[in-house]
């Protein structure tokens, strides 16, 4: 089976820390992609990366930057945490784009910032 | 740009029947079908690309009117263990590679 993990389910952080959230695929999938779910406003794409060390910005990129040096992994960089961005924060992966076969999720990491 | 669906909410009752709809404003290439059940994963569902044919998944199918950019999830018989969020993911023609996902639709199936 295919696994997206995510290092953290929850995490507690304080205005202003720098916040680091990793994704690890096993599947050797090129793609990968991290979303943010909030209630009413479902799934809104962060960043994604079709490639190691390529990233595309998504549709709210703004207060976060990404990171990908190796194929299975996608780090999630809050550079200055702030309380809106408190969220449930999820990691995909799909073997090439969506056009292609489905994506796979995580289990997602419940972030509070104080 | 984020795909509307309605409704936002329903509840059946075991075996009954239900429709989520999606719909854009772009031109859409392909809509994807995920379902969520609380505390879990978003899982896929299916996929239905510009072209193709109505997909079907068990007692849950979907098509996709290229004409309206608009996409109906049709499940049949409701069972319990359909309940969750579903949601409809839209990529836009001229938006190469980039799914974007409506707010989603809570469906709940009671005995």
């Amino acid at each position: 089976d295919v696994k997206v993990t995510q290092s953290s389910r929850y995490l507690v952080k304080r205005t202003g820390e720098k916040v680091f959230l990793e994704c690890v695929q096993d599947m050797d999938h090129e793609n990968m992609f991290w979303y943010r779910q909030d209630p009413g406003l479902g799934l809104r794409l962060i960043y994604f990366s079709y490639d190691v060390k390529m990233k595309e910005k998504g549709d709210i990129p703004e207060g976060y930057s990404v990171s990908r040096e190796k194929k299975e992994r996608f780090s999630l960089i809050l550079e200055s945490a702030s309380t809106n961005q408190t969220s449930m924060y999820l990691c995909a992966s799909s073997l090439w784009m969506f056009r292609g076969p489905e994506a796979f999720f995580g289990q997602g990491t419940r972030l509070t910032v104080v | 740009q984020q795909p509307v669906q309605s409704p936002q909410a329903v509840i059946l009752r075991e075996g009954e029947d239900a429709v989520i709809n999606c719909s854009s404003s772009k031109a859409l290439y392909s809509v994807h079908w995920y379902r969520q059940k609380h505390g879990e994963a978003p899982v896929f569902l299916m996929i239905l690309l510009k072209g193709g044919e109505q997909k079907g998944h068990d007692k849950i199918s979907a098509s996709f009117n290229e004409k309206k950019q608009q996409s109906s999830l049709y499940l049949t018989a409701s069972q319990l263990s359909y309940s969750g969020t579903y949601f409809c993911g839209t990529e836009m023609e001229t938006s190469y590679d980039k799914v974007i996902f409506g707010p989603g639709t809570s469906l709940s199936v009671i005995p």
